[in-house]
């Protein structure tokens, strides 16, 4: 199955600068990597994906990158805001079944 | 769409209590998920759907948990007897093949049941 790593644990940045979540995956088939954000008591709501024939996408102030190669993909976040604090989980998935892997997930808090 | 439903949203139980944990699926999805999310380990998948039929139960822990879909509308997730280490917060999904394609994405998370088993 596929293994997904993830850093950093935590990550306290001031609002209006910019945050970077890495995550590495160990299986060079995985071809689908969607971030989810879990706000406090609540489900993972999915934030935006990226299939493996792309290597870049970008929604407003979110964007994901994907390098095959290194088997790493990367999400951003620019121009911080307090409501971009929660925990943030990258995942990955095989082609060969419908299960997703997920990260450990990294806890970002914007410091007004 | 109301989204996924759980319930309860907490439960709390004695050592060798059952639990009965409910979901809703959104309707028309036709893959259910049920994840177990605790500090120590994450976000694990323990058993999936396809259809109402259970497709992959290798993430269930112990012959203790037990899962059904009786129909698309509703799925359970059992466990008996509990035990302490039980206590998580159990989250259910549901998913639909997008565009008739071969991958399972944008999965729909429901808010959870926080189970303490005490």
């Amino acid at each position: 199955g596929e293994n997904v790593e993830q850093h950093p644990s935590t990550l306290s940045v001031q609002e209006g600068d910019s945050a970077v979540i890495k995550c590495t995956y160990s299986d060079s088939a995985s071809n689908y990597f969607p971030w989810y954000k879990q706000e406090l008591g609540k489900g993972p709501q999915l934030i935006i994906d990226i299939r493996s024939n792309v290597g870049e996408k970008k929604d407003q102030r979110i964007a994901v990158t994907l390098n095959k190669t290194a088997k790493h993909f990367s999400l951003h976040i620019t121009e911080t805001q307090p409501e971009d604090s929660a925990v943030y989980f990258c995942a990955a998935q095989w082609p060969y079944d419908y299960k997703l892997s997920f990260g450990a997930g990294t806890t970002v808090t914007v410091r007004a | 769409d109301a989204g996924v439903i759980q319930s309860p949203r907490h439960e709390v139980t004695e050592m060798g209590q059952e639990v009965t944990l409910r979901c809703k699926p959104i309707s028309g999805h036709d893959y259910l998920f049920w994840y177990r999310q605790t500090m120590m380990r994450g976000l694990e998948l323990l058993i999936y759907f396809n259809n109402n039929v259970p497709i992959d139960d290798s993430g269930m822990p112990e012959d203790r948990f037990s899962a059904k879909m009786p129909n698309a509308s509703f799925s359970t997730l059992k466990i008996q007897p509990s035990e302490p280490r039980d206590s998580a917060v159990y989250f259910c999904a549901s998913s639909a093949l997008q565009g008739g394609g071969t991958t399972n994405e944008k999965l729909f998370f429901g808010s959870g049941t926080q189970l303490s088993v005490l």
